[in-house]
């Protein structure tokens, strides 16, 4: 059975920091490229961040440029996804998502004073 | 970057059939977008049903099928059931980004 189980949400101020964390099991992690999903409360999905299997390239959707940084150890079958400068309008669940298509159940993620 | 569309709302009747597409700003639709499709329901986290188009997972309903139709990709539900009214979501992959399109309300009447 593959299972992706995130953590490393909660509450932060703005201009704080997180890191979020997703280890897989049950698939050869090291084969897949991995994402981070996120939902905003009653919105819809937005894709944020995506890595190769082997690392070697990254993605970003435009407005996390500069201040989310996805990464990812094969060793610990691990994606990470580090937050900084967040902003009120980074609250969300972010979900880790693997290519063909397994997600995790979420971390939530509130950026509130 | 790219703007994904998806129609905001369709309504199918029970047994009937219905197609979902799903539109590129920049173009047509190819193999190379790899396209998803994912389903979710209210409070619960989404799961994909198609993915590269037109593959299904295990858990895929038979009655889901992905293609490519006109310039967009599409899915296909044969057969509405009630327990398919959910929220339908599209993902498009252009050179590694990931783009979303808005999701499509299916409600099965």
């Amino acid at each position: 059975e593959v299972k992706l189980v995130e953590s490393g949400g909660g509450l932060v101020q703005p201009g704080g920091s997180l890191r979020l964390s997703c280890v897989v099991s049950g698939l050869t992690f090291s084969n897949y490229w991995m994402a981070w999903v996120r939902q905003a409360p009653g919105k819809g999905l937005e894709w944020e961040a995506g890595i190769k299997p082997d690392g070697s390239e990254k993605f970003y959707v435009d407005s996390v440029k500069g201040r989310f940084t996805i990464s990812r150890d094969n060793a610990k079958n691990s994606l990470y996804l580090q937050m900084n400068s967040l902003r009120v309008e980074d609250t969300a669940v972010y979900y880790c998502v693997s290519s063909q298509g397994y997600w995790g159940q979420g971390t939530l993620v509130t950026v509130s004073s | 970057q790219a703007v994904v569309t998806q129609e905001p709302s369709l309504t199918v009747s029970p047994g009937g059939t219905v197609t979902l597409t799903c539109g590129s700003s920049t173009g047509a639709v190819t193999s190379g977008h790899y396209s998803y499709w994912f389903q979710q329901k209210p409070g619960q986290a989404p799961r994909t049903l198609i993915y590269d188009t037109s593959n299904k997972h295990s858990w895929t309903p038979a009655r889901f099928s992905g293609s490519l139709l006109g310039g967009k990709a599409a899915l296909t539900l044969s057969g509405a059931q009630p327990e398919d009214e959910a929220e339908y979501y599209c993902l498009l992959s252009y050179s590694g980004v990931g783009v979303f399109g808005g999701g499509t309300k299916l409600t099965v009447l």
